[in-house]
Formats: C-alpha cells, structure tokens, sequence
C-alpha cells in the first residue's frame, strides 16, 4: 500500500493567519492526490482533487500544489469554519489510502 | 443531483457480521465510477475498505480482505457491505461513498458499535 504521511498533526492558528499543510507519499504518485475537510458530525467535503485542481463551490482561500511525493494544501487566511481536520488521499494505486490527518484548531 | 445513504444497525456483537447497505439516487450504479465504504474509528483515522465498480467487480483492502464482501443490487440502485467475525475495533462510522479519483460524493455516515 501507498502511506501517505501528514504533517503536523495538530495545527494551532488565528483566524486570519495562511497555512500550509503537508502530505507526503511513501512513492511517487504523479499529481494523484485529492485533500478533503471532515467537520464532526458531516461527511468528509472535497476541497481539490488532482494536487491543484479547484473543486466548484470552494471558497478560493483553499489551493493545492506539489507532484512526485510531497504535496501541500494552503489556505490562504483561515477564517473561523475552517477549523476542522483535513485528510489527504492518494488515486494512484487502486488500493486507495488517506493521510492520518491534520487537525486545525484555534490558538 | 447524486445522493448516497446508508442503513443498517447500529449496534452488532462480537463474532457477528456487520451489514450495511447504501441506497444511490441521482446516478445509476451500473453507469460508471466505483462504489466505496470507507469509515472512520474514533478519533481521526479513516480507513478505505474497498469498492464495487460499475461493472460488479469488487476490491478490497488488503488487511480487510478476508473478512469483507460487497455486493449490490441493481433493481434497487444499492450496494451492500457485509464485514465478517466483527470485533469492538470494527466500531467506527461507516460512509458509502461515489468515485475514489476523487471521492466526489458521500452519504452522511452510519455509526456502528460492536458491543456485547
């Protein structure tokens, strides 16, 4: 299976500060890559799909990049619905598998 | 619009199975894409189980291999996920959910407790 490492674990922020969250891949999965929110109590949201590509309906704030085995999601002044966890996923094998996640949380 | 939704108890013994289905409305299962349980344990893991594709081929994870079945029904637009001999580190909340590259579309989740 691909393990996809995610850090840091717990992200303490203020509203208002960007972020960078990393997920790396224990081999290299091109651009096959998706991050997703989970807020307790809701469905994981897919936020971008493919390492950078936008999804409709999420706010701009939320972009992606990277290739290979390192990837980033940023979020470009957190604003106070983003504290949630956040989860990477990699389609490059079929055997899918997730990051552990990295939580937001409020300084 | 799509729309997934699971059903089935909330509450299993140990050594028993565990059986869930996921009715889809808005799309049919035969059309295309792979059809996925996923859950997620207390605390933050979540873990892909495996997937029913358009076609009625199944894939599983391979640490769940053994144990876990899905099926579908396509009368009924739904597909079924059966985990076998369950024990308390089964519990977790299940989703069923649309694709994998990405996962577009999720239900809203089924708790499940395995408890005697």
């Amino acid at each position: 299976n691909i393990v996809l490492t995610q850090s840091p674990a717990t992200l303490s922020v203020t509203p208002g500060e960007s972020v960078s969250l990393s997920c790396r891949a224990s081999q290299s999965i091109s651009t096959s890559i998706h991050w997703y929110q989970k807020k307790s109590n809701e469905s994981p949201r897919l936020l971008i799909k493919y390492a950078s590509q936008s999804i409709s309906g999420i706010p701009s704030r939320f972009s992606g990049s990277g290739s290979g085995t390192d990837f980033t999601l940023s979020i470009n002044r957190v604003e106070s619905e983003d504290f949630s966890i956040y989860y990477c996923q990699q389609s490059y094998s079929s055997l899918y598998t997730f990051g552990a996640g990295t939580k937001l949380e409020l300084k | 619009e799509v729309q997934l939704q699971e059903s089935g108890p909330g509450l299993v013994k140990p050594s028993q199975s565990l059986s869930l289905t996921c009715s889809v409305t808005g799309y049919s299962i035969t059309s295309s894409y792979k059809w996925n349980w996923i859950r997620k344990f207390p605390g933050n893991k979540l873990e892909w189980m495996g997937y029913i594709n358009s076609a009625g081929s199944s894939n599983y994870t391979p640490s769940l291999k053994s144990r876990i079945s899905i099926t579908r029904d396509t009368s009924k637009n739904q597909f079924f996920l059966q985990v076998n001999s369950v024990t308390t580190e089964d519990t977790a909340t299940y989703y069923c959910a649309r694709g994998g590259s990405p996962f577009d579309y999720w239900g809203q989740g089924v708790m499940v407790t395995v408890s005697s």
